[in-house]
């Protein structure tokens, strides 16, 4: 059985600080991460993903991510937030399967 | 717009009716799945299709739920007798490949509503 689970499901920052949400996961196979934006009546973004290889994804809109296996991990980053940036965020795994499971979602909101 | 398209965007029904959801994958993909995000959930899935099967409907309520993909046409999800705690949006994703690393493309979602 897989689960994912975002700590926070509101964060706030201000106009150029660092932007990090957080992601655990739980998978009996090794997972494919990923992370998804959500903007308001709108349907899911990929920003980024993780299968194999490198632990550290970038993605776009200067985002990135590192897969963390022993802390069973997969935190976005973004060194300075935008306003644009403001939007719903979904981490998501698939293992064994072609189902994705989402975490809760985290809503960020950007301040001036 | 080559990307997956759903229909309706919004869609109000009266409790009992049927309520028909429809999606077109991306141009080139062959596998389609539904996800449904109750208010303030993440998305939850439903069921996984790929032309004229179901390979995958672990997510799917037992009863009154129904989905299809057709060899022509666009994708189905079928609500029969719509009850309130069926207000939701739906999602429809495509992806090429049978591989779960293919990321899945998402439509912009059909908003239901039951009065």
């Amino acid at each position: 059985a897989q689960s994912v689970t975002q700590l926070g499901s509101h964060v706030s920052v201000s106009e150029g600080a660092l932007v990090l949400l957080r992601c655990n996961y739980s998978s009996s196979v090794p997972p494919y991460l990923f992370w998804y934006v959500q903007y308001p009546n709108q349907g899911l973004q990929l920003l980024l993903k993780y299968t194999t290889g490198a632990t550290l994804v970038k993605g776009i809109n200067g985002f990135e991510a590192e897969f963390k296996k022993s802390e069973t991990s997969f935190h976005l980053t973004k060194p300075s937030a935008h306003m644009s940036d403001a939007a719903e965020y979904f981490c998501a795994l698939t293992g064994g399967g072609n189902k994705l499971t989402f975490g809760t979602g985290t809503q960020l909101k950007v301040e001036l | 717009n080559a990307g997956v398209m759903q229909n309706p965007r919004h869609l109000v029904r009266r409790r009992g009716q049927e309520a028909r959801l429809r999606c077109s994958p991306m141009k080139g993909h062959s596998h389609v799945y539904w996800y449904r995000q109750l208010p303030e959930e993440g998305l939850k899935f439903m069921v996984y299709l790929q032309k004229e099967n179901i390979i995958d409907e672990s997510g799917m309520p037992k009863e009154r739920f129904s989905a299809e993909f057709p060899k022509e046409g666009p994708s189905i999800l079928r609500i029969q007798q719509v009850v309130r705690g069926d207000s939701a949006a739906y999602f429809c994703a495509s992806s090429p490949e049978t591989n779960s690393n293919q990321p899945q493309h998402f439509g912009d979602g059909t908003r239901l509503s039951i009065l």
